[in-house]
């Protein structure tokens, strides 16, 4: 596609539920990250995939979080047992190769949890 | 670690003005660096960028930052400031290697009057 998109854009969700989060990114980019951004901050690293594999996942606040990338494309931000705390706008960037290359990123997807 | 500061939460100037949004790096080598501007509802756009060798970079929308790494800054200046760069700007800093792992400072918002 012409740029990174994720789906959805809003997802509204109770406590202790869970969600999934998508993120297609640039066709042909081998490199894929997500940031999380909480109101009145910076992105802050999750993880980030090169190819199928989590290259570096030390962002990941807990083991509530989890993110799959099982082609190489899509990618899907999976979080368990919801809190409140995690209300927040979450980003997804690619890139074409990772290493030094510039991401680009999506518009991200705004989760509350209510 | 890594770490970015961006002293100015909240900058208001007038149309046609002259712009300095300020941003100090924690960084043990030379790092990459980089400015993102995000309006409301829109992703993060690279606005420049700073990997090596001149150290006044220039970017989009008139836009440029100058490296110093005496001061570990990278300030953003723009000579005379548009209504429409109205939003929040971030500064951010990379590894070398892993320039796409980024580390952001919390933003300054850009209010411009007419």
């Amino acid at each position: 596609g012409a740029g990174v998109s994720q789906t959805p854009s809003n997802k509204v969700t109770e406590k202790g539920k869970y969600v999934e989060l998508r993120c297609d990114p640039i066709s042909g980019h081998t490199a894929l990250y997500w940031y999380r951004q909480s109101l009145g901050q910076g992105p802050e690293f999750l993880i980030y995939f090169q190819g199928t594999g989590a290259a570096d996942d030390s962002g990941l606040p807990n083991d509530r979080f989890f993110a799959v990338r099982p082609e190489g494309s899509v990618s899907t931000l999976k979080i368990q047992r919801t809190e409140r705390g995690d209300s927040a706008v979450y980003l997804c960037a690619s890139s074409s190769r990772g290493g030094d290359t510039e991401a680009f990123f999506g518009q991200g997807t705004r989760l509350t949890v209510v | 670690a890594q770490s970015v500061t961006q002293p100015d939460i909240h900058i208001t100037v007038s149309e046609g003005a002259s712009l300095e949004l300020r941003c100090n790096y924690s960084y043990g080598a030379t790092p990459y660096l980089f400015w993102y501007v995000q309006s409301p509802g829109q992703g993060l756009q690279l606005l420049l960028k700073y990997f090596s060798g001149d150290t006044l970079v220039q970017g989009i929308k008139g836009f440029e930052a100058e490296f110093k790494r005496s001061q570990s800054s990278f300030n953003l200046r723009k000579p005379s400031v548009h209504w429409s760069d109205a939003a929040e700007y971030f500064c951010a800093v990379g590894a070398r290697g892993t320039a796409s792992k980024l580390t952001f400072g919390t933003g300054t918002r850009l209010q411009v009057t007419l």
